[in-house]
Parts: C-alpha cells; structure tokens; sequence
C-alpha cells in the first residue's frame, strides 16, 4: 500500500498564481521528498525535508513539515505553464525504499 | 548523459510472452531499485538492490518477475507470462546515500501486453 496521499488530486491555476499541495502520510518518517513527473516521464527529484525541520525552500518552491499531524505541503509560487506536471510526495518510513502518494496532477494555464 | 538510463522505452508484447527490460544506473550509485507506476497512481516499490545483493521484494513481485543486478552495475527486470495487467510503466532508479534516500529516476519502460 502507498505511504502517502495527496491533495487535491488535481488543480487547474492561472499562471503567476501560486499552487498549494497537501500530503498526508501514515508513519514515522526520517525525511519526506517532493517528485514532479511531467506526461509519460521519469519523476524528478525536487526537494527533501528532514524529519526535524518545519520548512525548507528552494527557488520557488516552499516545502513545509508537520510531523504531529503527519503531513507536508508544497507551494510554488509565481506558477509557469512548465510547471504542469503530477507532484508526488514520498516518505521513507524507515525502509530501504520510498513510499509515494497517489500525486497531484497540476495544471498551469497560460 | 550520466543519467538513468533504461530500455525499451516501450514494449508491447502479446499475452503469454515474455518480456525484458534493462536499467544502468548511474555510475557508481550501488543501490538500485525497481518500481511500477500505473495510469493515475504513484509508483509503486517492486525490489531494491545494494550493489548486487537483492535485498527487498514486494509482495507485487509475482514469481513471474524477476530481477537481476549480476555485477553489481545494470540491472534487468524479466517478465515472464506477461498479463494484460502487467500493462504499466516500470521505473528504474539509483542512489548512492544510505541515508536520505534521494533516488534518481530513469525515464521509465512502458509496457503494453495485448
């Protein structure tokens, strides 16, 4: 079974707008990463946010850690329509591998 | 490129027969592993390798899967019998730090069994 689940699971923004991602997740976790995968595409590693931090940001992403709730968000600011792509959360739990969510398909329109 | 590299990119095979993919990773990263996306879904963990030692498997891994990292570098994904349901996307990755597992994707093999 997946580790985590995202929300929503898809939006549909303006560019220059901002999008807002939700994970929630079941376990304890050493770190939780963020993938993007554009159509048909490996997924690409964004971020990762350790199990003691609460926020972490690179370029226009912002990445925030509740480990009492169990949950992440993403937010990218100042969206692009190359920006379109399925945004995966996944959380190690402990194991040797990543357990990912069921992604959020974003859309960026023009 | 010093990516992940895998091939086919896509594979359609008719029920029953068997199929291979193969997945180099990154040069010098020992851990690799396998996982398999379907439409919609996030990838799901199929087997990971530290160097040439498979030392994981899902219970998705069916006997009819199986897979190989003989020296410790590439690594092969066979399917055997393929099904129609075993029609998906499998995803190779690589990483070289036990810790914070950041792995690295390839671009993935699609496979269509009809």
């Amino acid at each position: 079974s997946q580790q985590g689940e995202e929300d929503p699971q898809a939006l549909s923004i303006q560019e220059g707008e901002n999008a807002t991602m939700n994970c929630s997740y079941k376990t304890s976790i050493n770190n939780l990463q963020w993938y993007r995968q554009n159509s048909g595409r490996g997924l690409v590693h964004l971020i990762l946010i350790r199990s003691n931090e609460r926020e972490k940001h690179s370029g226009r992403l912002r990445v925030t850690l509740d480990t009492s709730k169990k949950s992440s968000s993403l937010l990218i600011t100042a969206s692009r329509a190359a920006d379109t792509a399925s945004y995966f959360c996944a959380t190690d739990a402990g194991a040797n591998n990543l357990f990912f969510g069921t992604g959020t398909r974003l859309t960026v329109i023009p | 490129d010093t990516g992940v590299s895998q091939n086919p990119r896509h594979k359609i095979t008719k029920r029953g027969q068997n199929v291979t993919f193969r997945c180099d990773p990154i040069s010098e990263h020992n851990r690799l592993y396998w996982y398999r996306q379907t439409l919609g879904q996030g990838p799901e963990f199929l087997t990971y390798f530290q160097n040439e030692a498979q030392l994981e498997k899902s219970r998705l891994l069916s006997d009819r899967f199986s897979a190989e990292r003989p020296k410790g570098s590439f690594s092969t994904l066979e399917i055997q019998r393929t099904e129609q349901g075993d029609s998906a996307m499998y995803l190779c990755a690589s990483s070289p730090d036990l810790i914070e597992n950041t792995i690295y994707f390839g671009e993935g093999s699609w496979l269509t069994v009809v």
